[in-house]
This record gives structure tokens, sequence and C-alpha cells, in this order.
């Protein structure tokens, strides 16, 4: 069974970086096309897509958010991270991490919900 | 950037109704294209991959269509379980979404 959990700050000071984890189980990221995408959606809004990182460390990002996102995955533990430089209010939303295999996103975790605001 | 264009953006049906749900992409996406459901406070559900392809354990009342630059969903008797927002996402070149759909009680 396949799970999938966002963990991280709930609030974030504006210019900050952001961290969320997401920590998996019932998969590997180790095995071939396999990856792990995150998504957010702002309170009221649509689903948008960040970035992701497959089974062999290959990120592919946003074009609008590139410059300020990396993933990266934890060759230790069944985690992947995000970090998203710079925030502003506008990147409060409810962020989710989704596993990925033959470009779908089939399982999903919770979400976590991140406010930028000082 | 592919943008994809969902239509309408709110749907007013009753239950045992048949609805359809629209989607347009900017770019020929073939068929790489994925519908979801998502309620509210909750993730989102894949529900159809590939256009047409019926994830496992999903009722057989949803369906997918299309291919190149337009797509329909259709939930063919809503029951109450199905009000829910819907959303399309191409995945021909990295990923994107519609703005969703909501379907609401008439």
């Amino acid at each position: 069974q396949i799970t999938l959990k966002e963990s991280g700050p709930t609030l974030v000071n504006p210019t900050q970086t952001l961290t969320l984890t997401c920590t998996f189980s019932g998969f590997s990221l180790s095995t071939g096309g396999v990856g792990v995408a995150w998504v957010r959606q702002p309170p009221g809004k649509a689903l948008e897509w960040l970035g992701l990182i497959y089974w062999d460390g290959d990120t592919l990002y946003s074009t609008s958010l590139q410059t300020r996102l990396t993933i990266t995955k934890d060759t230790s533990n069944p985690q992947v991270v995000l970090k998203m430089t710079n925030v502003d209010p506008g990147d409060t939303a409810t962020y989710y991490c989704a596993h990925l295999t033959a470009r779908r996103f089939d399982f999903w975790g919770q979400g976590t919900l991140v406010t930028v605001s000082s | 950037d592919i943008q994809m264009t969902q239509s309408p953006s709110t749907l007013s049906a009753s239950v045992g109704d048949s609805v359809t749900i629209t989607c347009r992409a900017s770019h020929s996406i073939t068929t790489w294209l994925a519908w979801y459901q998502q309620k509210p406070g909750k993730a989102p559900k894949l529900l159809i991959y590939d256009a047409s392809t019926l994830e496992s354990g999903v009722p057989s009342r949803f369906s997918g269509s299309g291919s190149g630059t337009e797509f329909t969903l259709t939930i063919s008797s809503l029951q109450p379980d199905d009000f829910a927002t819907y959303y399309c996402q191409q995945c021909h070149s990295y990923w994107s979404f519609g703005q969703g759909t909501k379907v609401e009680i008439k």
C-alpha cells in the first residue's frame, strides 16, 4: 500500500525559504519509472504542478517557479524534500506530494497548509 | 507551456443525471490526459488516465474520451458521492491542470 505524507512549517515569514518533506512508504524511489511530484493549491483555487524528482535523481520544475525550487531525495530514508526560496503571501497554499508512475499521479499525500505571513 | 481550459466552471445537476465536462489543451497532447476528483479538504483522486483508461477501483459510470486538444469526462448517472470538483491534467509536456469544474447539487 502506497502512502505519502507531507510535513513542515505551517507559518513562514516572507522572504524566507520554505522546506517541506514528503515521507513515503509502499514503494522505492530507486525503482525505474517512479517519481515523486509536488503540487500546490492556494485556498479556493486550482491545482498547480510545481516539480518532481525521478528515481534516477533527475528533476523537472515548473517554468514559472524553477528559479525558486529545489527538489531532492534522501538516499537513506524514504523522503523527498522541496525547498522554495524567497516566499511571499502568494505562496500560501496547501502543498501536496504525489507518487508518479507512467506520467500520472496515482497516490497523493493528505496535504499540508502553509501560510506565508509576517 | 501548455494551457488547459475546462468548461463549465460550475455545473448544477441532480442525482441520476448524466453530466459531461470538457477540457481543451492549447497544443496537442495526443492522449496524455488525466482526470482527478477532489472533495473539500481532501487530496485529489485519480479517476482516468491516458484520456480514457479507468483507474483501478473507480466506478464504471465515469468515462473519458478525446485526443489531440479536446477531451471529455462523462459521469453517466450522477451519485451523491460524485458532487465534487474535477480537474483535467495534461502530462504531455511537463504537467499542468485545468482550473477545475465544480459539480454541485441542483
